[in-house]
């Protein structure tokens, strides 16, 4: 399995509250993502880095923003949580441009 | 704006049979396209990648296709067994040139195996 670690796996946290996710990785890849999935949408990009400090916006970014100061570690912050960003979020990453993604294991946030 | 549709959402069949898992996607140019299965409470498992240059993929029991033309991908497993049983979601890149950009997923298939 690619080394991939999420964390927290489990968070309830309060409307208005920051929220930080992170994604940690062993492989040294270049690319990473950050998806959120509900049954309702399915999966959805919020956004990705294509090298350290080189991010980019996904299809639903609006209300996240994301950091990326080591190959290893890739952040996700909710800046004040809305109840609409209850959702399981995704992490995966990348060798390269035409290799596949893999995914961690995900992060279930719940905002109250 | 890429769209990918899985046909069908849902599907329960006896240990042993061959199955096909349909996929299809509104733009054709796309990097490549990818097979995951699921499992509930779990992170995506890739299954096989085809570039846009390739017809076809095999992995073991499963065999995936593509059809740029006709904006179709399939994934076949044969001889099914209950340990199949997952969702299975097929995803397209999009050719944007910088080839870094995210995929768009389908909403997946939920398969049920019976023993």
């Amino acid at each position: 399995d690619a080394g991939i670690t999420q964390s927290p796996r489990h968070k309830v946290t309060e409307t208005g509250t920051p929220v930080t996710l992170r994604c940690h990785q062993t492989e040294n890849h270049r690319y990473m993502y950050w998806y959120r999935q509900d049954p309702e949408h399915g999966l959805r990009l919020i956004h990705y880095s294509y090298g350290v400090k080189d991010t980019d916006k996904g299809e639903v970014s609006d209300g996240y923003s994301v950091s990326r100061s080591k190959t290893e570690d890739f952040l996700l912050t909710l800046e004040s949580a809305t109840s609409s960003q209850t959702s399981v979020y995704f992490c995966a990453i990348s060798e390269s441009d035409n290799q596949p993604q893999h995914f961690g294991d995900g992060t279930r946030l719940s905002i109250l | 704006k890429q769209e990918v549709t899985q046909i069908p959402a849902a599907l329960s069949v006896p240990e042993g049979e061959n199955l096909v898992l349909n996929c299809s996607f509104t733009d054709s140019a796309i990097y490549n396209l990818q097979w995951f299965r699921q499992d509930p409470g779990k992170g995506l498992t890739s299954l096989l990648l085809i570039q846009s240059s390739q017809r076809e993929q095999t992995s073991g029991r499963l065999n995936a296709s593509l059809d740029k033309s006709s904006g179709r991908s399939t994934l076949y497993i044969a001889a099914s067994q209950p340990g199949d049983s997952a969702t299975y979601l097929c995803a397209a890149r999009p050719y944007s040139g910088g080839g870094a950009d995210g995929l768009t997923f389908g909403k997946g298939t939920h398969l049920i195996i019976q023993p």
